[in-house]
């Protein structure tokens, strides 16, 4: 049982280019999210989704796209990267019904020079 | 909106001695409220919430509704409980139609042998 699988783990950038982020998990959770986390700022929600075909726009969503056309997967697309997105990046999921808890994936440091 | 804060960035303290990690809310509706933990170079997982009223690792955490906290509190400080604790609150939101939680920005812990 994998759970919440990230990739990459580390990448770098230059302003302007795109990339995806993957997230994957095998727990046939119906929501995923992705966060972003920043030094002194915690954890920022990006966008999240409650299930395949339905996603929606978290606390800092400028800048990404997302879309979940299996329940599995959540990838997350930067466009054109800036700087401001250096960050490290964590997808996380849980089931809908039941207890209210995430499971992380162990998280993509990314770098925009 | 909900919000949650950390009024500590970091959290300095000796083996054996007492810590309280504190965790203040707002939010009008009835609050689920978590402890998450990042200890080194591990993923993000859940220390408690407070819907379980257990004691994990020695913490304990009570939610208190009239100061609107949830302070996480351990009698007895150990090294291997040096990390990064997020607060955090799930919310139920109607446009999404799901519980967003909503993190803090986090308190780091050192506990110095």
């Amino acid at each position: 049982n994998a759970g919440v699988t990230q990739t990459p783990k580390f990448q770098v950038l230059k302003t302007g280019q795109s990339m995806t982020l993957q997230c994957a998990q095998d727990m046939n959770h119906e929501y995923m999210s992705w966060y972003r986390q920043d030094p002194g700022m915690g954890l920022r929600l990006i966008h999240y989704s409650v299930g395949a075909g339905i996603t929606d726009q978290g606390e800092v969503p400028n800048g990404y796209n997302v879309s979940r056309s299996t329940t599995e997967d959540f990838p997350l697309r930067l466009l054109s990267a800036a700087p401001s997105q250096t960050s490290v990046y964590f997808c996380a999921s849980r089931a809908v019904a039941g207890a209210n808890v995430l499971t992380f994936g162990a998280g993509s440091r990314l770098t925009v020079l | 909106a909900q919000r949650v804060t950390q009024p500590e960035k970091l959290l300095s303290v000796f083996k054996g001695a007492p810590v309280e990690l504190k965790c203040n809310y707002s939010y009008s509706g009835s609050p689920e409220l978590f402890w998450y933990v990042q200890y080194s170079r591990q993923r993000l997982q859940l220390l408690l919430r407070h819907i379980s009223r257990e004691s994990i690792k020695g913490f304990t955490a009570d939610l208190n509704k009239g100061e609107t906290s949830f302070h996480l509190k351990k009698p007895f400080a150990q090294e291997e409980d040096s990390a990064m604790y997020y607060c955090a609150l799930s919310a139920f939101h109607a446009s999404g139609g799901s519980y967003i939680p909503t993190f803090g920005r986090g308190t780091s812990l050192i506990v110095h042998p």
